[in-house]
């Protein structure tokens, strides 16, 4: 089946810090591609996504560009604040038999300093 | 504003004894979702619901069972817990996608821990 690889963590950053989060996947098809951030004490939330090849997902500062050639979507972000400090999950949209369901990496744990 | 609510934050229960783990939507969603998440080992899907008294196995179904009898409801059962099935539960829900992809939106989670 299909499957996503992110970048083992934890991973530690200067308040203002370039950040990138690197994101693979492997697919038969053509998913969606979505990040998600995990804030702590809280359920997951959506930060960005992107539907087909070349798109560019954008929220909050982070970006993403789905990128076909390298099957990856990597999450950048130019400048981190300690309130990014979350978990970070990299997910793609797989279609079996008629139904959609999403695939996780194993997520990605940031911490930003002051 | 979009709302996924479960009804537990924290449960703790013994070897052996039935659990239930409700997840309540208020957003008229089709779709529900119940994940496990487990450090170094980020969500795995463990049942699912296109929509009322319909249910579909996800990668890890097995001490699990699910019930939906109402479009706003998905109750997750352990009939008989084991320490194993100690973890972090997160219910999902979704519109039903036509043409394009929509998102999850995600509970806050109910910490089980199984003694």
């Amino acid at each position: 089946g299909d499957s996503v690889t992110q970048m083992e963590g934890p991973v530690t950053l200067s308040e203002e810090a370039f950040l990138t989060i690197n994101c693979t996947y492997t697919a038969t098809g053509y998913p969606s591609l979505f990040w998600y951030v995990q804030y702590p004490g809280e359920g997951l939330q959506l930060l960005l996504k992107a539907t087909k090849a070349d798109d560019k997902g954008s929220n909050k500062g982070f970006e993403a560009t789905y990128r076909k050639e390298t099957t990856s979507f990597h999450l950048e972000k130019g400048s981190v604040q300690v309130s990014d400090s979350a978990v970070y999950f990299c997910a793609l949209s797989e279609t079996q038999g008629g139904s959609e369901k999403l695939v996780f990496g194993k997520g990605t744990k940031l911490t930003v300093n002051p | 504003d979009v709302k996924v609510t479960q009804s537990s934050r924290y449960l703790v229960k013994r070897t052996g004894e039935k659990v239930f783990l409700e997840c309540v939507q208020d957003m008229d969603h089709e779709n529900m979702f119940w994940y496990r998440q487990d450090p170094g080992l980020g969500l795995r899907l463990i049942y699912f619901s296109y929509d009322v008294k319909m249910k579909e196995k996800g990668d890890i179904p097995e001490g699990y069972s699910v019930s939906r009898e109402k479009k706003e409801r998905f109750s997750l059962i352990l009939e008989s817990a084991s320490t194993n099935q100690t973890s972090m539960y997160l219910c999902a829900s979704r519109h039903r996608p036509g043409a394009t992809v929509s998102e999850q939106y995600f509970g806050p989670g109910t910490r089980l821990t199984v003694t």
